[in-house]
């Protein structure tokens, strides 16, 4: 039962380039998201998907794109990463019922040069 | 503007003794709290969570009260164990259906002393 599952691990970037970060979770959850963690900030909301083909932002989805085609899959993509990127990224996924806690990946830590 | 304050960022206790961890929101729509535990290099994890109808909510060694009057929330581990040291996150939601949202606190480091 590998729950969510977040690829790479470790990335590093220019300023300018641009990646996907990889989630996905084989619980069947139709609730997906992603968070990004920095110092003293806590953990923020960037983007949020009720289900395949839905998606929404959350509090800091600038500089961020995400899709949902299938409910296993949510990739992040950054378009042209900024020093301000570098941060370390989680996603998350829950059931849709109500308040289901967030089930979380082990996180991708992304450095932008 | 933060909704939901974790003040302390840190707490050192002695193993055996109880670990106090607090919390306090100001979103009065806020009506589902939840702790998570985050060991480094780690996503976070569910701990427990308590409805804003409790003032308590108690799962083995940790227990969360609840005080709406307030907006403070606080976690109580007792006893205290090492593996209990990681950092705690405090989270609030309100619930607006699928789209209900989480916003997190900015962390407590807990470090338990053998």
């Amino acid at each position: 039962n590998a729950g969510v599952t977040q690829t790479p691990k470790f990335q590093v970037l220019k300023t300018g380039q641009s990646m996907t970060l990889q989630c996905a979770q084989d619980m069947n959850h139709e609730y997906m998201s992603w968070y990004r963690q920095d110092p003293g900030m806590g953990l923020r909301l960037i983007h949020y998907s009720v289900g395949a083909g839905i998606t929404d932002q959350g509090e800091v989805p600038n500089g961020y794109n995400v899709s949902r085609s299938t409910t296993e899959d949510f990739p992040l993509r950054l378009l042209s990463a900024a020093p301000s990127q570098t941060s370390v990224y989680f996603c998350a996924s829950r059931t849709q019922g109500i308040n289901s806690p967030l089930h979380f990946g082990n996180g991708t830590r992304l450095t932008v040069t | 503007d933060q909704q939901v304050k974790q003040n302390s960022p840190s707490l050192s206790v002695q193993e055996g003794r109880i670990s106090i961890l607090n919390c306090d929101y100001t979103n009065s729509m806020f009506d589902y709290f939840l702790w998570y535990k985050k060991y480094p290099a780690e996503g976070p994890t569910f701990l427990i969570s308590i409805s804003s109808i409790k003032d308590k909510n108690e799962d083995g060694r940790f227990t969360v009260f609840l005080n709406k009057s307030a907006k403070h929330l606080s976690l109580h581990i007792v006893p205290s164990q090492p593996g209990d040291s990681a950092v705690y996150f405090c989270a609030a939601s309100s619930f607006t259906g699928a789209n209900s949202k989480l916003t997190f606190g900015k962390g407590i480091t807990l470090s338990v002393r053998p």
